[in-house]
Order: structure tokens, then sequence, then C-alpha cells
């Protein structure tokens, strides 16, 4: 089956304290993207990765790292993570920038 | 600067009723899509209009798209609670990444 994963689904944690959204797609699509979802903003793009290696930034980087070693993974890092960075994030993988996005289930973070 | 707004950004209407949500932009784009994100999961693609003036029919959803490709409108026959859910458009320039809407959650009382 076609997917995008992420772990975890839910994470609380403290100000300060790093970590780490894993995300993988078996659809081998060179494109993936980190999106954040908050209320009345709509989904916004943190980064992107064109392609194994390539990575830029998206509308909101700040505060925020991405890698991409391996063409299925596309982990999302947070080294100090705020309050302000408490939202739901979305992984998404596609074979280009403007084709539809399959999207990963979400993982609702919160920073205490 | 959000480029594309979603009306209304609310809605709860009987089961049953027509209705119809908006997406507006000043930007003309390539293609459109609509996506629907339902409780505890990702957004999932509707459909993709490209050409202006272009109507698509997803059983009881009807997607257009405007003459000069810079807003799209979604219409909804005889609502089901089924079809709750955040609705949400992306305009895709050329080659460039998508730009989502705002959203419109969509709820459908019994």
């Amino acid at each position: 089956e076609a997917q995008v994963t992420q772990n975890p689904r839910y994470l609380i944690t403290v100000t300060g304290k790093k970590l780490t959204v894993t995300c993988s797609q078996n659809m081998n699509h060179e494109y993936m993207s980190w999106y954040r979802q908050d209320p009345g903003l709509g989904l916004r793009q943190i980064y992107y990765s064109m392609n194994v290696e390539v990575t830029d930034k998206g509308d909101v980087p700040e505060g925020y790292k991405v890698s991409r070693k391996e063409k299925r993974n596309f982990p999302l890092i947070l080294e100090s993570p705020s309050p302000n960075q408490t939202s739901l994030y979305f992984c998404a993988s596609s074979r280009g920038p403007p084709y539809t996005q399959y999207f990963g289930p979400g993982t609702r973070l919160t920073v205490l | 600067t959000q480029l594309l707004e979603q009306s209304p950004q609310f809605l709860s209407i009987q089961e049953g009723e027509n209705l119809t949500v908006y997406c507006n932009s000043s930007s003309v784009f390539s293609s459109l899509q609509w996506y629907r994100q339902e409780p505890g999961e990702g957004p999932v693609l509707l459909v993709t209009v490209v050409t202006g003036g272009e109507v698509k029919k997803l059983k009881r959803l009807t997607f257009q798209f405007g003459d000069a490709r810079k807003d799209s409108s979604l219409h909804i026959t005889a609502a089901q609670p089924g079809d709750t859910g955040l609705y949400l458009c992306a305009g895709a320039r050329g080659n460039e990444k998508l730009t989502f809407g705002t959203g419109t959650r969509l709820t459908i009382i019994p």
C-alpha cells in the first residue's frame, strides 16, 4: 500500500528539549515536504527536498532543520523547541512540487 | 501573504442541504487542487482542475475552475455526514510549489 508514515503521532515535550519527527514514504517520490497546520492559517511549508541531499527552506523554516540522506526518509528536527512551535505537522511526498501531495497522518506536537 | 482565500471559514448545515465553498485569489494558477482532510488524518486529494472554466464532478461534488484561473468553487449536493471535514484548495503556478488556501471547515448535522 502506497503511504507516508510519520512518528510519533502525538508528542508533548518541554522547551529546549531536542526532538525528531520521522517521515518515510514508499512511493519512490523525489519531492518531500514538511508543513505545519495552524487554525486559520492553512498549511504552511517549513522545508522541502527535491532529492537526496537537496533541501531548501519553505515559508516558515525558522527553528527547524531537515535532512535527506535517503530517498524514502525526511526527518524534521527541532533542536530547541519553543511553545510557538506547538502545532500539527504533516509530512508529504510527491513526484514534484506542483503535483498531488500525499500526506502522512500528522504529528500533533505540544511544547510546554 | 496568503494568496488563496477560502470562504466561508466555517460552515455547518443540515444533512440533505446543498452548499458551495469558494477559493479566491488575485493570482493566476496553472492548476488547482482540492483536498479533504478528516479528523486525525492528512489531507487527501479530491480533484485537480487545469483548464479555465473546467467543471469536474465526483459523485455529489462539483468542482469548477474560474475562466481566468484565479478562483474555484466546490458545490456539494444533498450533503451527508460523511462530507464533514476540512476542505483545502491548493494552487500551482508552473513548476512552483503548491500554495494552500486557508481552508473551510464543514460540518454536516444528521
